[in-house]
């Protein structure tokens, strides 16, 4: 049962277009979502992260918008360039009954950015 | 200095060995984390560990795999007698503080032949 869903394998836009990630949960504990991006041969890396008592987080080129009565979460990049080209990940986080902090990590989808 | 560093890169052992994999966290770093990602799928949680205290382990698949951070610096993810099912990506990842995002390694590919 995945409760982070990242439903679209790939996208492919144009540099300088805007690319849409999507990321869909189902898990109502969660309250901190992450987004990781990940190069070939590369772990991955923390890109930006929302809180969920925020709807909008941005950091330059970088915008996550969280809708949590849809549980839906989408990341933006504006605008696109090739080297965004890579893996992202969805994460979000929740913590157990004894304290325990645990990621959830969708399977990921791959971003091509074409020049 | 650098970041998480993970060796080896590649490991391939045969069905029923046992295989340690290093985890070098970055420096300072007080929690680790080890993940397990298969092909085309996302890091899913092994165990945690914060200084040397394990935890959670819950993540474990079966009592085969064990974890040890016996200095609450380096980390070993151990594996004995392995199975073909265990061939994977192991990544280790570690941050400064619990509420922090995670900082990855490269991982271990695992194969088992």
């Amino acid at each position: 049962d995945q409760q982070v869903k990242q439903n679209s394998p790939s996208l492919s836009v144009q540099e300088g277009r805007i690319s849409i990630l999507n990321c869909d949960y189902t898990n109502s504990m969660f309250d901190y979502f992450l987004w990781y991006k990940k190069y070939p041969a590369e772990g991955p890396t923390f890109l930006i992260s929302i809180s969920s008592i925020k709807d909008k987080n941005e950091d330059g080129r970088f915008t996550v918008f969280l809708n949590k009565s849809a549980k839906h979460l989408s990341l933006h990049i504006v605008p696109s360039q090739p080297g965004d080209s890579a893996v992202y990940f969805c994460a979000a986080r929740y913590f157990t009954q004894g304290g325990s902090e645990k990621l959830v990590f969708g399977k990921g989808m791959k971003l091509t950015v074409n020049p | 200095g650098a970041g998480v560093s993970q060796s080896p890169r590649y490991k391939v052992t045969k069905r029923g060995q046992d295989v340690a994999l290093r985890c070098d966290p970055i420096s300072g770093h007080v929690s680790l984390y080890w993940y397990r990602q298969a092909l085309g799928q996302g890091p899913e949680f092994l165990t945690y560990f914060n200084y040397e205290a394990q935890q959670d382990k819950s993540g474990l698949p079966n009592d085969r795999f064990s974890a040890e951070r016996p200095e609450g610096s380096i980390s070993t993810l151990t594996i004995q007698r392995t199975e073909q099912r265990d061939s994977a990506m192991y990544r280790c990842a570690s941050s400064p503080s619990e509420n922090s995002p995670l900082h990855f390694g490269n991982g271990t590919r695992l194969t088992v032949t």
